[in-house]
C-alpha cells in the first residue's frame, strides 16, 4: 500500500509570503495527488489536485507540482492571508486503482499579519 | 448538490457500550471511506465501501466494522468502547471523476 510523508508539521509565514508544503509517496503507480485544507473545527476541504499526466496546476494563489521521478508533491501558496491559516494535508490513493486515500500527516500554516 | 450528512455530530458513550454512526454520500456517490481523526493521529483509515462492498480496511481492531447499503448510504460500528476510541469520525464520498467530499463528521466522546 501506499505511504505519504508529509513536511513540515508546522509553518510559520509573515502575511504576503509564500507557503510551500512537501509529501512523498512510495507507490510508483499511483496517479492522483489531491491536497486538504481543514480550518479549526471544521471538515477537511478539498483545495486542488493533480493527475500524474501533468506537472503543475495553478488555481489562483495555489499551486500543486508533481515530480513522478522523484515521486514527490508540493503545495504553494502565494501572498499568504491570515485566512489561510489552517491545517493542510496532502493524500494518495492508497492502492491502485482504488480511491480510499491515504493521506500525510499534516501541516499546520500559519500566517502572521 | 447536498453534502455529505453525517449523523448524530455529536455522541457521549461509556467504556464498554457500542456505537453505531451513520453517512449519507452524496447522491451518486458509490464510494464511501470512513477515517478516524485525533489530535496526534492525523487521519487514519478505516474503511472503503463501493456498492455495498468492502474493498479496503485500515489496521483497527475487530470492534471497528461497518457497512453500506444499496443505497450507498454507510454505517460504521463500535463494539466495546474504549476510551482511546474517542475522536472524530469522518465520512467522505467519491463519485467518478470527482475527488472526496468530507461531511462534519461525528465527535465521539467516550467517558
Amino acid at each position: 500500500g501506499e505511504n505519504v510523508e508529509q513536511h513540515p508539521s508546522t509553518l510559520s509565514v509573515q502575511e504576503g509570503d509564500s507557503a510551500v508544503i512537501k509529501c512523498t509517496y512510495s507507490d510508483s503507480a499511483s496517479n492522483y495527488f489531491p491536497w486538504y485544507k481543514q480550518e479549526l473545527g471544521k471538515r477537511p476541504q478539498l483545495i486542488i489536485d493533480i493527475r500524474s499526466n501533468v506537472g503543475e496546476k495553478k488555481d489562483q494563489r495555489i499551486a500543486v507540482t508533481l515530480n513522478k521521478t522523484a515521486k514527490h508533491f508540493s503545495l504553494h501558496i502565494t501572498e499568504t492571508q491570515p485566512e489561510d491559516s489552517a491545517v493542510y494535508f496532502c493524500a494518495a490513493p492508497m492502492d491502485t486503482g482504488r480511491r480510499a486515500l491515504t493521506f500525510g500527516s499534516g501541516t499546520r500554516l500559519q500566517v502572521q499579519p | 448538490k447536498a453534502g455529505v450528512t453525517q449523523t448524530p455530530r455529536y455522541l457521549i458513550k461509556t467504556r464498554g457500550q457500542q456505537v453505531t454512526l451513520s453517512c449519507s454520500p452524496i447522491s451518486g456517490h458509490r464510494s464511501v471511506s470512513w477515517y478516524q481523526q485525533t489530535p496526534g493521529q492525523g487521519l487514519q483509515f478505516l474503511f472503503e465501501y463501493f456498492s455495498e462492498t468492502q474493498r479496503n480496511k485500515g489496521n483497527f481492531p475487530g470492534r471497528f466494522s461497518g457497512r453500506q447499503f444499496s443505497n450507498s448510504r454507510s454505517e460504521m460500528n463500535v463494539s466495546t468502547l474504549e476510551l482511546g476510541d474517542s475522536a472524530l469520525y469522518l465520512c467522505a464520498s467519491s463519485g467518478r471523476g470527482d475527488g472526496y467530499t468530507f461531511g462534519s463528521g461525528t465527535r465521539l466522546t467516550v467517558v
